[in-house]
C-alpha cells in the first residue's frame, strides 16, 4: 500500500537556524509529492509540490524540498527559520495527478521555534 | 485566489444529534474532499466527490455520509453524532485532470478550508 511517513513528531529549532523536516514515501512508481503547512487554528496551505523534472523544488516562504528516489525521501528545508514558521507540516503523496487520485498524508511534524 | 469556506469554525453537539458540516468553494473545482484530523494520525480521508451527485468512500467513511447537489457545495453529515467523532474536520477542493488535461497547472493540488472543530458531548 502507498504510504507517506514523517518520522519526527516534534522538532524544535532556534530562530535563524536551518531546518530540515523528513518525509519518506512508499510508492511503486514516482509519486506526486506535496508539502503543506498548517498554522495554529488554520487550514492547510500548499508550500510546494513535485511531479517530475528537477528534483529540487522551490516553494513559498523560502522553503525548498529535494526528491531523492534512491532514499525514497522528499525532505523539506529552509536555510534560516523565522518565528512565524512555527506550525505543523504535512507531507502528502499521490500516485498520479489524474482524475480522482487521493492524497495520502503523513502524520505531521510540529515545528517549534525558540528565540 | 482559491477560496474554500466552511460553515462553522467551532461546533458543539450532543451525542445522537444529526450534524451537518458545509463546505463551499468558489473556483469551479470538480473534486471536493472531507478529511478529519486527529493528533498523531494526520489527515484521514472520509469521503470525496469528483462531480455533482457523485461520491466515493475514503479511508474512514463509517458513521458519515455526504451530499453534493451543486458543484460548489459539499456537505458532510453525521447521522447520529458520537463522542468518537469529536475532531477537526477539513474540507478541500481541486481541479480534475481528467476533465482539464494534464499539466502542472491542472494537477490535483488540493486547496483547504480553515476547518471546523467539532466537539460531541
Amino acid at each position: 500500500a502507498q504510504s507517506v511517513t514523517q518520522p519526527d513528531i516534534h522538532i524544535t529549532v532556534s530562530e535563524g537556524a536551518s531546518l530540515e523536516l523528513r518525509c519518506n514515501y512508499s510508492y511503486g512508481a514516482t509519486p506526486y509529492l506535496f508539502w503543506y503547512v498548517q498554522s495554529p487554528g488554520q487550514g492547510l496551505q500548499l508550500l510546494l509540490k513535485y511531479f517530475s523534472g528537477d528534483t529540487l523544488v522551490q516553494g513559498i516562504k523560502g522553503f525548498e524540498a529535494e526528491f531523492k528516489r534512491s532514499q525514497s525521501s522528499f525532505n523539506l528545508r529552509k536555510p534560516s527559520v523565522h518565528w512565524s514558521d512555527a506550525a505543523e507540516y504535512f507531507c502528502a503523496g499521490a500516485r498520479s495527478n489524474f482524475g480522482n487520485e487521493k492524497l495520502t498524508f503523513g502524520t505531521g511534524t510540529r515545528l517549534t521555534i525558540i528565540p | 485566489d482559491v477560496k474554500v469556506t466552511q460553515s462553522s469554525r467551532y461546533l458543539v453537539k450532543r451525542t445522537g444529534e444529526k450534524v451537518f458540516l458545509e463546505c463551499v468553494q468558489d473556483m469551479d473545482h470538480e473534486n471536493m474532499f472531507w478529511y478529519r484530523q486527529d493528533p498523531g494520525l494526520g489527515l484521514r480521508l472520509i469521503y470525496f466527490s469528483y462531480d455533482v451527485k457523485m461520491k466515493e468512500k475514503g479511508d474512514i467513511p463509517e458513521g458519515y455520509s455526504v451530499s453534493r447537489e451543486k458543484k460548489e457545495r459539499f456537505s458532510l453529515i453525521l447521522e447520529s453524532a458520537s463522542t468518537n467523532q469529536t475532531s477537526m474536520y477539513l474540507c478541500a477542493s481541486s481541479w480534475s485532470t481528467s476533465f482539464r488535461g494534464s499539466g502542472i497547472e491542472s494537477t490535483d493540488t488540493q486547496y483547504f478550508g480553515p476547518g471546523t472543530r467539532l466537539t460531541v458531548l
